[in-house]
């Protein structure tokens, strides 16, 4: 059964601060991703990586950074918070084989004040 | 520029009747189209895939009908069960950009 964790489910920071969400996958999946879910528009993304230490950028990363040093660790930046990066966000994994197929993890709820 | 979109953002069905639900797209290159359930507090699961080359793929309760001249596909449950209710995601993977391009999600309310 593939599982993706994040390291919190609810996160709260102030404005200015570095945050770092965490994304493990045990499923040996070569892709990974970061998406934010906002209402009304869905789920955009942020980054993704295809392998360690490569990183491409999604549709909205300005203000984010992220990093992978272990196949199956992918890790998002905020380097200085703001009040519009409250959100939820979501990783997901999937294999070079059914890359359609992604997997989630169950997000973190972030909220910036 | 929206290239997958679901233009209802809501929809309530009777338990036991069919859920239909839509989504459009423009980019005529996409190769597969998938459905996601989300429920609260919980990240999105997958759910069917069609080929672009298929016009229709069945799973169980679910079916997925995929109509490539009118660049429309539709996610069938039959019968819709209280389970059903959630935030339905139209995707699309893109091959060319390798990602996938997920719509902006239906809510289904399945009403007893």
């Amino acid at each position: 059964d593939v599982k993706v964790t994040q390291s919190s489910r609810y996160l709260v920071k102030r404005t200015g601060e570095k945050v770092f969400l965490e994304c493990v996958q045990d499923m040996d999946h070569e892709n990974m991703f970061w998406y934010r879910q906002d209402p009304g528009l869905g789920l955009r993304l942020i980054y993704f990586s295809y392998d360690v230490k490569m990183k491409e950028k999604g549709d909205i990363p300005e203000g984010y950074s992220v990093s992978r040093e272990k196949k199956e660790r992918f890790s998002l930046i905020l380097e200085s918070a703001s009040t519009n990066q409250t959100s939820m966000y979501l990783c997901a994994s999937t294999s070079r084989d059914r890359p359609y197929e992604q997997y989630f993890g169950p997000g973190t709820r972030l909220t910036v004040t | 520029d929206q290239q997958v979109k679901q233009n209802s953002p809501s929809l309530s069905v009777q338990e036991g009747r069919i859920s239909i639900l839509n989504c459009d797209y423009t980019n005529s290159m996409f190769d597969y189209f998938l459905w996601y359930k989300k429920y609260p507090a919980e990240g999105p699961t997958f759910l069917i895939s069609i080929s672009s080359i298929k016009d229709k793929n069945e799973d169980g309760r679910f079916t997925v009908f995929l109509n490539k001249s009118a660049k429309h596909l539709s996610l069938h449950i039959v019968p819709s069960q209280p389970g059903d209710s959630a935030v339905y995601f139209c995707a699309a993977s893109d091959f060319i950009k390798d990602k996938i391009i997920f719509g902006k999600g239906t809510r289904l309310h399945i009403l007893p």
